[in-house]
C-alpha cells in the first residue's frame, strides 16, 4: 500500500471553530478517501478524491487533493458536536486493492 | 443492498485461549475482504486481505491466521491468544471491478477483543 503520515493526531477546538487535518505521503497518491469513526463506532466512508488539485463539499466539510497528490486535507467550518470523532485518511491502488490508512486525527469538540 | 455482520460484538478471553471471529457480507459477491486490526486510540492495521475463496494474503506477522471458506464470509482465528492481541478488530469488504480501481471500504461493526 502507499503510506500516508497524517497531523495532527488530535485537536481540542471551542464548539463553532474550524478544523483541519493533513494527510501526507512521500509518494504520488492514485486516490485518497476519507473516513469518519465515531467513539465506539467503525469507520464510515466520507468521500474519494482522484483528480489532482480536486476540491469537493459535503456541507461544512471541505476536502482537497493537492496539485501533486501527494497530500490532501479535510477541512469543518464551525464545528459542531456531532463532528466527534476520529477522521481517517487512505490511501491504495492496484487491483486488489491494498488500503493503507493514516493514524487518523481525533476531533474534540467542546461545547 | 449489501450489508456486512461481525461476531461476536465483544469477547473476553484468558492469554493462550483460541479465537475465532466471523464476518460475512451480503448482497455482492466475490468480494474483496479484509481484517483491521485497532488498537485503543490507534489507527487501523492490515492484518489479512482475500480476493476470493481460499486465497489470503498476510500483511503482519503474527499470532494470527484467516480463513475464506465461503465467498462471503471471512474469519480470523488463533491458536493461543495473547495480551497484545487486544483490540477493535474491523471487518470490511470492497466490490471489484470499479472504475479506477478502487472504491471504499464498507466496514462491520467490529469486534472488541480483551485478552487477559
Amino acid at each position: 500500500g502507499q503510506q500516508v503520515m497524517q497531523i495532527p493526531q488530535y485537536q481540542h477546538v471551542q464548539e463553532g471553530e474550524d478544523f483541519t487535518t493533513y494527510c501526507n505521503s512521500s509518494t504520488t497518491l492514485s486516490n485518497i478517501q476519507w473516513y469518519k469513526q465515531r467513539p465506539g463506532g467503525h469507520p464510515v466512508f466520507l468521500i474519494q478524491l482522484v483528480k489532482s488539485g480536486e476540491v469537493k463539499k459535503q456541507k461544512r466539510l471541505t476536502f482537497q487533493f493537492g496539485e501533486a497528490k501527494k497530500n490532501s486535507s479535510l477541512h469543518i467550518t464551525a464545528t459542531q458536536t456531532t463532528d466527534v470523532g476520529t477522521y481517517f485518511c487512505a490511501s491504495g491502488a492496484g487491483g486488489s486493492y491494498i488500503p493503507t490508512f493514516g493514524r487518523g486525527t481525533s476531533l474534540i469538540v467542546h461545547p | 443492498s449489501q450489508t456486512i455482520h461481525q461476531w461476536p460484538a465483544t469477547l473476553v478471553q484468558p492469554v493462550g485461549s483460541p479465537l475465532s471471529l466471523e464476518c460475512t457480507v451480503e448482497g455482492t459477491s466475490n468480494p474483496n475482504l479484509y481484517w483491521y486490526r485497532q488498537a485503543a486510540g490507534r489507527g487501523l492495521q492490515l492484518l489479512f486481505y482475500s480476493v476470493g475463496i481460499g486465497q489470503i494474503s498476510s500483511e503482519v506477522p503474527q499470532n494470527l491466521s484467516a480463513s475464506r471458506p465461503q465467498d462471503r464470509q471471512f474469519i480470523l482465528s488463533s491458536k493461543k491468544l495473547l495480551l497484545s492481541d487486544s483490540g477493535f478488530y474491523l471487518c470490511a469488504w470492497r466490490g471489484k471491478g470499479l472504475a479506477g480501481g478502487s472504491g471504499e471500504l464498507f466496514f462491520g461493526e467490529g469486534s472488541r477483543l480483551t485478552v487477559l
